[in-house]
């Protein structure tokens, strides 16, 4: 059975990082094809790709987080590591973890249950 | 990669048919995936490769189209498909989301 759990602070404030830590079981990163990644997604609106990592520790990062985004793994402990730097009231939104099983294809296929993430002073 | 759906909401009557779009800004591959989402609630995968129902998913979800042009259809809405339903690309890195249908009880 696979699931995935965010963990991190609720409240951030401007300027500050945000670090996030995905933990997830039923699967293993260091299977070939498996990939995980951050989602976000504002209140009311769409999800957005942030970042995935793969089994090889290939990274990829959406355009306009780039520059304040990192994203790694720990295969042993099998989690993966979202960190943020420079946090806006705009980033507020709630952070879901998701896997991607590339044999199948590069959608999401299991999400964890989200964390909400509000960027305030 | 733009995903523009259509109605951003959709009234329908209990045991009706619904039928959400989804277009793409530019030609694609069947990359195409459709999302559940209930209030709280992470998204749910109900369909990828534009037409293949994800496991566990109820026969009256279908999805179809190419190009630019998809669509699911839920044959006969019941009381738990009141949701926002969502479509993505993944042609391409970042995959990318359409903004969304909110299916709600006519």
């Amino acid at each position: 059975q696979v699931t995935l759990r965010e963990s991190g602070p609720a409240l951030v404030k401007p300027t500050q990082t945000l670090t996030l830590t995905c933990t997830f079981s039923g699967f293993s990163l260091s299977t070939d094809g498996m990939c995980v990644g951050w989602i976000r997604q504002p209140p009311g609106k769409a999800p957005e790709w942030l970042a995935r990592i793969d089994w090889e520790d290939d990274k990829y990062y959406t355009t306009s987080v780039k520059t304040r985004v990192t994203i790694s793994k720990d295969t042993s402990k099998n989690q993966v590591v979202l960190t943020m730097t420079n946090m806006d009231p705009l980033d507020t939104a709630t952070y879901f973890c998701a896997r991607i099983d590339t044999t199948k294809g590069y959608f999401v296929d299991y999400w964890g249950q989200g964390t909400l993430v509000t960027v305030s002073s | 990669m733009v995903m523009t759906q259509s109605p951003a909401t959709l009234s329908v009557s209990p045991g009706e048919r619904a039928t959400l779009s989804c277009g793409a800004s530019h030609s694609m591959s069947n990359y195409l995936a459709w999302y559940q989402q209930k209030p709280g609630q992470a998204p749910r995968l109900l369909i990828y490769g534009a037409s293949t129902r994800a496991t566990g998913i109820p026969v009256r979800f279908s999805g179809s189209g190419s190009g630019t042009e998809f669509t699911l259809t839920i044959s006969s809405l019941q009381s738990e498909d009141f949701a926002v339903y969502y479509c993505l690309q993944y042609n391409n890195w970042p995959g990318t989301f359409g903004q969304g249908t909110k299916v709600e009880i006519k």
